[in-house]
Parts: structure tokens; C-alpha cells; sequence
């Protein structure tokens, strides 16, 4: 079945980058995304990429996907302290996003 | 442009009790999906609504959950009678057109829902 694996925590100095990983396990993935949700807040997308692309660069984010390894990443340069969040990493599976558990970035003034 | 509302945004109960919760999506989203979101954990669908029609429900527990979608706008989920477990946040969101073509879901902030 599909599942989406995350690491739970990450802790960056404010102005440094950010990097958070993901690997998925469904090949047949059409698109990868990268949500956050703010506390007491809903999901809001952030990015996404389409599984025949390596690359996307949005302003400060930047997603890597390996198709291979089946391996995600997002990174935020200059880290702010208003990144800080919880990040989910979801992938498309049929018509429903399968999520992650997502990443809790804390970013140190 | 509105967002998808949500009500109540919290909501405690004892177990066996019921509880109902409303979403409203975005003006002409056709696609509408629950998701159960467990403190520490990811979001998991419940069920996928297309207009009026249940697109999927195989993680629905239909022994004490139900849904309904009448006329293809607002939803509403109901627990009936509620575990412990149940407790979470639910989250209602909406999309244009089905995830999986575009990606782009709209959250609502969520019913938070405490079963004592």
C-alpha cells in the first residue's frame, strides 16, 4: 500500500536553509507536494512537483524529487522565523494525496 | 475569496455520545474530501465526495461514521457513537477538480474534536 515516511523534527538558525526529506513508496505517484500547516491552522500547499521533473524552484523553495529512490526534499533558504511550522510531504495516489506525518521546523532567532 | 468553513472548531464529548460536524467548500469546488488528522500524525482520508456522489469511503469506519453531501455543496460528517479514539482534528477540504490531475486541496482549519 502507499505510505509516505517523514522525520519528525528539524531545528535551523534563522537565515540559514532548511532541508526536509520525504520518501514515498507508490512509483505510479503523478504528483509530490509539500504542505504546512501553522498552529490551529488548515493545510495550505506550498509547492508541488510533477513526478516527470527533478527540479522546481519556487523564490526561496526549492524541491528535489529522485524518481529512482523515490526520495522528495524541500529546502527553504534564508530561513525565517515565520517558517516555522509543520511541513507534510503528500503524494497522489488514484484521486486521494496520501500524507506523511510531517516535519516540525523550529527556526531559532 | 472565501476558504472552506468549518463548524464548530472544537467540540468535547463524552464516549458514546454523537457529534456532527459541517464543512462548507469553496463556491464551485465539485470535489470535497474528510480527513481525520490523529495529534502526531499525518491526515487520513475518511471519504471523497464528487458533486453529491461518494467517490471513496474505504477508511470510513461506517459502523459510527457517516456522510452526506446534499445537492453537491455543503457536507457533514457525523460520529455516532464516539470512541476514545475519535478524537482528533477533522479536517474538511475542496478542490476544483479531483486530486491527482492539478494537486491543489483547500483546507479548511479544522473541527477539533476531544472524546473523554
Amino acid at each position: 500500500g502507499e505510505d509516505v515516511e517523514q522525520s519528525l523534527f528539524l531545528s535551523v538558525r534563522e537565515g540559514d536553509s532548511s532541508v526536509i526529506n520525504c520518501t514515498y513508496t507508490d512509483s505510479s505517484s503523478t504528483y509530490l507536494y509539500w504542505y504546512k500547516q501553522e498552529p490551529g491552522a488548515g493545510l495550505q500547499l506550498l509547492t508541488y512537483i510533477f513526478s516527470n521533473m527533478d527540479m522546481k524552484q519556487d523564490q526561496r523553495l526549492t524541491v528535489l524529487l529522485n524518481k529512482k529512490d523515490k526520495h522528495l526534499s524541500l529546502r527553504i533558504a534564508d530561513t525565517q522565523t515565520g517558517d516555522s511550522a509543520i511541513y507534510f510531504c503528500a503524494e497522489s495516489y488514484g484521486n486521494k494525496l496520501v500524507f506523511g506525518a510531517g516535519t516540525i521546523l523550529r527556526v531559532k532567532s | 475569496e472565501a476558504g472552506v468553513a468549518q463548524s464548530p472548531r472544537y467540540k468535547i464529548i463524552e464516549k458514546r455520545q454523537s457529534v456532527a460536524f459541517w464543512c462548507n467548500p469553496i463556491s464551485g469546488h465539485a470535489t470535497l474530501y474528510w480527513y481525520q488528522q490523529i495529534l502526531g500524525q499525518g491526515p487520513k482520508l475518511l471519504i471523497q465526495f464528487q458533486n453529491n456522489g461518494v467517490v471513496d469511503d474505504s477508511q470510513l469506519p461506517k459502523d459510527r461514521f457517516s456522510a452526506e453531501r446534499l445537492k453537491g455543496v455543503d457536507s457533514t460528517l457525523k460520529i455516532q457513537p464516539a470512541k476514545l479514539e475519535d478524537s482528533a482534528v477533522y479536517l474538511c477540504a475542496s478542490s476544483l477538480i479531483p486530486v491527482g490531475n492539478t494537486g491543489e486541496l483547500f483546507f479548511g482549519e479544522g473541527s477539533r474534536l476531544t472524546v473523554l
